[in-house]
C-alpha cells in the first residue's frame, strides 16, 4: 500500500527565508504520480505541481522549486525568499499508476512571519 | 469556466439524523471523490466513483454512502450522523485518461458539525 510521510508538522520562518518542505513516499508501483497541494487559511485546496515516476527533472516556477529523487523516494518542495502569503498547509500526495486515488500526507503547516 | 461546487458550505446537525452533502462538477470528469479532513490526519478518502453507477469504498467509509446517477453529481450521505463525523468534507474530481496525471481538483469544502 502507498504511504506518504511529511515529517514536518509545523514550520515557522521569517519572511525572505528559504524553506524546504519534505515529502517521502512508499510505493510498490513502478508507474506513479506525485503532487503538491496548498491549503491557505481560507481553506480551499489548490493544486501546485505534479510529477511522474519517469521524470526526475527538478522544476522551478518562480519562487517555488521541486526536487524529485527516486533513489530516496522523496519529492521535496522549496520556497525561496518566502512571503507571508505563502503561509498555508502544504500537502504531498501519491497516486499509483493503476488507479486514480490519491494518498495524502498529513500536511505541513508553514507560517511565514513578517 | 468549469468548476466543482459543494453545498451546503456549513451544516450543523444532531446525532442520529441523516445528512446529505452535495457535490456538483462541470468538468465532465468521470472520477469523483469524497475526503474528510481532520487535524492530525490530513485528508482521508471516504468513497470514490469512476463513472455513473460505479461507487467504491475508501479507507474511512463506515457510516457513509454515495450514489452516482449522472456524471456531474456525487452526493455523500451520512446515514445516522455521529459526533465522530464532525469534520470538513471535500469533494474532488479528475479525468480518467490512461497514462495521464489525472490530478484532482477540489471543491471549497463543507464544514459539518454533529452535536
Amino acid at each position: 500500500a502507498q504511504k506518504v510521510t511529511q515529517a514536518q508538522t509545523e514550520i515557522s520562518v521569517v519572511e525572505k527565508e528559504d524553506v524546504t518542505l519534505d515529502c517521502v513516499y512508499e510505493t510498490r508501483d513502478t508507474t506513479y504520480y506525485l503532487f503538491w497541494y496548498k491549503q491557505p487559511p481560507s481553506g480551499e485546496l489548490v493544486f501546485l505541481i505534479r510529477r511522474n515516476s519517469f521524470d526526475e527533472q527538478n522544476e522551478i516556477s518562480g519562487r517555488y522549486s521541486w526536487n524529485f529523487q527516486k533513489s530516496t523516494s522523496s519529492f521535496n518542495f522549496t520556497i525561496t525568499a518566502s512571503q507571508v502569503v505563502d503561509s498555508a498547509v502544504y500537502f504531498c500526495a501519491h497516486r499509483g499508476g493503476s488507479n486514480y486515488k490519491l494518498t495524502f500526507g498529513k500536511g505541513t503547516l508553514l507560517t511565514v512571519n513578517p | 469556466d468549469a468548476e466543482i461546487t459543494q453545498s451546503p458550505r456549513h451544516k450543523i446537525t444532531e446525532t442520529g439524523r441523516q445528512v446529505t452533502l452535495a457535490c456538483h462538477q462541470t468538468w465532465n470528469h468521470n472520477n469523483m471523490f469524497w475526503y474528510r479532513q481532520d487535524l492530525g490526519h490530513g485528508l482521508r478518502l471516504i468513497h470514490y466513483s469512476y463513472g455513473v453507477q460505479d461507487t467504491n469504498k475508501g479507507e474511512v467509509s463506515d457510516g457513509y454512502s454515495v450514489s452516482r446517477s449522472n456524471t456531474e453529481d456525487l452526493p455523500l450521505t451520512l446515514e445516522s450522523a455521529a459526533s465522530s463525523q464532525t469534520s470538513v468534507y471535500f469533494c474532488a474530481s479528475s479525468e480518467s485518461i490512461g497514462g495521464g496525471y489525472n490530478e484532482q481538483f477540489f471543491g471549497p469544502g463543507t464544514r459539518l458539525t454533529v452535536l
